[in-house]
């Protein structure tokens, strides 16, 4: 899990605010997955991105929530105007050696509280 | 829509015995499973995974067994620790789609010494 870098590892954000969760793969990998883990539930796909490139966006709200994995710096999840259900977990994963027979690697998380 | 699920919420085994976590699946597509174990306040740690053209995985006190037909897998093991007490989430990927990982709702796992 070390070679996934998440921050920051806590956030606090009013209702309304913006959330911005930035995390940064293992090296050289140009795949992540973000996931949402709510309190005492599984955890859930929200989308998987390749660099400049959303190849499955399924499990994201359709709105307020968007993500990003520029050529160069890290991947972001933002949340717009945030509500108090979306205090939760936020975990991002990179692929071992890209999509494939391969375990995904999760970060350490955000804990996003919504007050 | 839980395609992929953990029925038993909790499990308490005595330190030296088997721990057997048990999952399921709905897609028939999925044909790479693995296991995570997670601790409070950390990310998942990957455990141990097996492709669907295995039936059994071993890699130390972790087994991991699939049983296609019944869309059933199971992770042992054996000797249990105290400090294998964590969440142990199973999921599931479909390597012809997006490659995403479906995860199950965890199994929290008390080893007690």
């Amino acid at each position: 899990n070390a070679g996934v870098m998440q921050n920051p590892r806590h956030l606090v954000r009013r209702r309304g605010q913006e959330a911005r969760l930035r995390c940064s793969p293992m090296k050289g990998h140009s795949h992540v997955y973000w996931y949402r883990q709510l309190p005492e539930e599984g955890l859930k796909f929200m989308v998987y991105l390749q660099k400049e490139n959303i190849i499955d966006e399924s499990g994201m709200p359709k709105e307020r929530f968007s993500a990003e994995f520029p050529k160069e710096g890290p991947s972001i999840l933002r949340i717009q105007q945030v509500v108090r259900g979306d205090s939760a977990a936020y975990f991002c994963a990179s692929p071992r050696s890209g999509p494939g027979n391969t375990e995904a690697f999760f970060g350490q998380g955000t804990r996003l509280t919504v007050v | 829509d839980q395609q992929v699920k953990q029925n038993s919420p909790s499990l308490s085994v005595q330190e030296g015995r088997i721990s057997i976590l048990n999952c399921d699946y709905t897609n028939s597509m999925f044909d790479y499973f693995l296991w995570y174990k997670k601790y409070p306040a950390e990310g998942p740690t990957f455990l141990i995974s097996i492709s669907s053209i295995k039936d059994k995985n071993e890699d130390g006190r972790f087994t991991v067994f699939l049983n296609k037909s019944a869309k059933h897998l199971s992770l042992h093991i054996v000797p249990s620790q105290p400090g294998d007490s964590a969440v142990y989430f199973c999921a599931a990927a479909a390597t012809s789609g997006t490659y995403k990982y479906i995860f199950g709702t965890g199994t929290r796992l008390k080893v007690l010494a």
